[in-house]
């Protein structure tokens, strides 16, 4: 079974520019999940989907970030515009429920310059 | 607001115990997992315990709860130089499970 995909792997683009990064869920897994990692923050939530519906927002750091999903196997993550401190690892994970263990896929590292 | 707290470093020498500790704020929590991350890649899930038990044991990890203290270990027997990574405790928030807060890892380096 394939785990989580994401991509790209990496991305490396310039202040200002539009970046999206995308994922692909487990099959079946009806809840999806985008984590940022930093070396400040750690890990965190940025939006929570179920049945490709968001739930859970709150995380979202400002108006410049959008997610979206169309269909239960396909979500995106978009920034626009980038900013330098948008540079992190963001981690696409999903679960069969919402409440079920999470997995995560290998995460796609932004660095905007 | 929930917190998870872990030591950043842990080195130990291959062949020896290692213990990773945890401690969490939130008693409502309903799971505590421990995932482990090496370096470019993404978080692989090792193991996880319902907070009504007190120990789990997976073949070479040992998972200890203490929920009164709020304190969670992850023991790892007879550590391997692949085991060296970034080990994160998560626990699921009581109101929203599916809610994961996770510390900010602890990097285990093991030596020859």
């Amino acid at each position: 079974d394939a785990g989580v995909i994401q991509s790209p792997r990496h991305e490396v683009t310039e202040m200002g520019q539009e970046v999206t990064l995308r994922c692909k869920p487990i099959s079946g897994h009806n809840s999806l999940f985008w984590y940022r990692q930093t070396m400040m923050r750690g890990l965190e939530l940025l939006i929570y989907f179920n049945n490709n519906v968001p739930i859970d927002d709150s995380g979202m750091p400002e108006d410049r970030f959008s997610a979206k999903m169309p269909n239960a196997s396909f979500s995106t993550l978009k920034i626009q515009p980038s900013e330098p401190r948008d540079s992190a690892v963001y981690f696409c994970a999903s679960s069969r429920e919402p409440t079920d263990t999470q997995y995560f896929g290998p995460g796609t590292r932004l660095t905007v310059l | 607001g929930e917190d998870v707290e872990q030591s950043l470093f842990l080195s130990v020498r291959e062949g020896d115990s290692s213990v990773i500790n945890c401690t969490y704020t939130d008693s409502s929590s309903t799971y505590l997992y421990w995932y482990k991350q090496e370096p470019g890649a993404g978080l692989q899930l090792l193991t996880y315990i319902f907070s009504n038990m007190d120990m789990k044991q997976d073949q070479r990890l040992t998972v200890l709860l203490n929920k009164k203290d709020k304190h969670l270990s992850l023991r790892i027997a007879d550590t391997q130089t692949g085991d060296s990574a970034i080990y994160f405790c998560a626990e699921s928030s009581g109101g929203s499970n599916y809610k994961l807060t996770f510390g900010k890892g602890t990097l285990l380096t093991v030596n020859p």
